[in-house]
């Protein structure tokens, strides 16, 4: 069965610091894909990145990274510089890679980046 | 380009009684799943729509129902209500094929049940 662990479960940091956010995954899938969603408090889930499980090269965009290490199943997620408007839930997710199947997700970690 | 829409956006209902809740995907998609998302914790899979059938279903009993348009839009029907069922329900769609199957959301429906 497939899971997801989000150990932290709310972080706090100061505008401006640096913050990494924690996925570790289990499948027995040898293809599939990893995920990252950001809810705010309006609720939305907002896709943020999607990554294939051949692909382990880290991705930058702006002010976001994500660290794929498949040695470890891990798919950790930094802000750098963070701002008072990525404070939200920040949902990691798995999927197996083959159609529209489903996402199962952790727990989510709540992030507060205080001005 | 209009995203996923879901109605309504509150809902108050009481033990027993029957809800309908609707979601339209976004443009290009024809794949509909829903989510139950129940207070503090992740959102759960209930159930997936392509070609007006139910493709996938998740771990949720046969109270929850769904039907799915020629025009791929959805509803979620939930009969005999229970206080449990009070959790945000969002709406994801999502294309097929050619890496089309990145799950988009809706803003949800907050369910209460009293």
């Amino acid at each position: 069965a497939q899971k997801v662990t989000q150990a932290q479960t709310e972080i706090s940091v100061v505008e401006k610091e640096d913050v990494t956010l924690d996925c570790v995954y289990e499948t027995r899938d040898t293809t599939y894909y990893l995920f990252w969603y950001k809810q705010p408090p309006s609720g939305e889930l907002v896709f943020l990145i999607r990554r294939n499980s051949f692909d382990e090269q880290n991705e930058i965009s702006g002010r976001y990274s994500w660290n794929f290490q498949k040695s470890t199943s891990s798919f950790n997620f930094t802000i750098t510089a963070s701002q008072v408007v990525d404070s939200a839930v920040y949902f990691c997710a798995l999927s197996e890679a083959e159609g529209n199947t489903p996402l199962v997700f952790g727990k989510g970690t709540r992030l507060s980046v205080i001005a | 380009d209009a995203g996923v829409t879901q109605s309504p956006t509150h809902l108050i209902k009481t033990r027993g009684q029957q809800v309908t809740l609707r979601c339209s995907p976004k443009s290009g998609h024809d794949t509909v799943s829903w989510y139950q998302q129940a207070l503090g914790q992740g959102p759960q899979f209930i159930f997936q729509y392509y070609e007006e059938e139910e493709r996938q279903r998740g771990n949720f009993p046969d109270r929850f129902s769904g039907h799915q348009f020629p025009n791929y839009s959805s509803e979620l029907n939930v009969n005999a209500l229970l206080l449990g069922d009070s959790a945000l329900y969002l709406c994801a769609s999502s294309g097929t094929g050619g890496g089309q199957e990145t799950q988009y959301f809706g803003p949800g429906t907050r369910l209460l049940v009293l």
